[in-house]
């Protein structure tokens, strides 16, 4: 079935370094990729999208990068802040379809 | 962006009796909500997606008659947990799909509701 996988599963950088998660997805049919942080006790907050058509998009100090030959995405963070500190999903789904999310990256930002 | 309210965000119920979950659209009409479970340091895990005003559809493995799904509105779907045992003690999240436009594909998702059945 659909899969995604993230990587890396914990993540220390410091304070205004960048940070970057990859994803893989094995569903080629997927056109649409969300991200979202969950900080905790609370629920998954929308921070950045990218469809199929789009190979890259930039939002502030975020951006996702699509490869849709190699089947991955990546989230990039740069001059991070502590409160960037959560849990980060992927994810991925074809359209009017369930997400299929990774398994989370615990994100620390080190004053 | 779009709003999804969750109520409660907290309920403690005894064991054996039912809890009922909302969760709301506030400014778009959701054609499509989705009901999560999650545990603690986990990924968020599927139960059921609902589609209003028809049957909910259940991933493999969750019993659709202790977790049952209404969508009876475009802005409204319930989760109620019936005859609760601690082991349902959980994080349930809904989430919404707005049907409008090129983001008709975009999924909000509530604050989650802890639960706990003691």
């Amino acid at each position: 079935g659909e899969n995604v996988e993230q990587h890396p599963s914990t993540l220390s950088v410091q304070e205004g370094d960048s940070a970057v998660i990859k994803c893989t997805y094995s569903d080629s049919a997927s056109n649409y990729f969300p991200w979202y942080k969950q900080e905790l006790g609370k629920g998954p907050q929308l921070i950045i999208d990218i469809r199929s058509n789009v190979g890259e998009k930039k939002d502030q100090r975020i951006a996702v990068t699509l490869n849709k030959t190699a089947k991955h995405f990546s989230l990039h963070i740069t001059e991070t802040q502590p409160e960037d500190s959560a849990v980060y999903f992927c994810a991925a789904s074809r359209r009017s379809y369930k997400l299929i999310f990774g398994s989370g990256t615990r994100l620390l930002v080190r004053p | 962006g779009a709003v999804v309210s969750q109520h409660p965000s907290w309920v403690i119920c005894k064991s054996g009796t039912s809890v009922k979950i909302e969760c709301r659209s506030l400014d778009f009409q959701a054609t499509t909500m989705f009901w999560y479970r999650q545990f603690p340091k986990q990924s968020l895990m599927l139960m059921a997606t609902s589609n209003e005003g028809s049957k909910a559809t259940y991933e493999q493995g969750v019993e659709k008659d202790k977790f049952l799904i209404n969508h009876a509105s475009l802005t409204l779907s319930t989760l109620t947990v019936t005859s609760a045992h601690p082991e349902d003690s959980s994080f349930y999240i809904c989430s919404a799909r707005g049907g409008w436009g090129s983001s008709g594909n975009t999924i909000y998702f509530g604050e989650g509701s802890w639960l706990t059945v003691v």
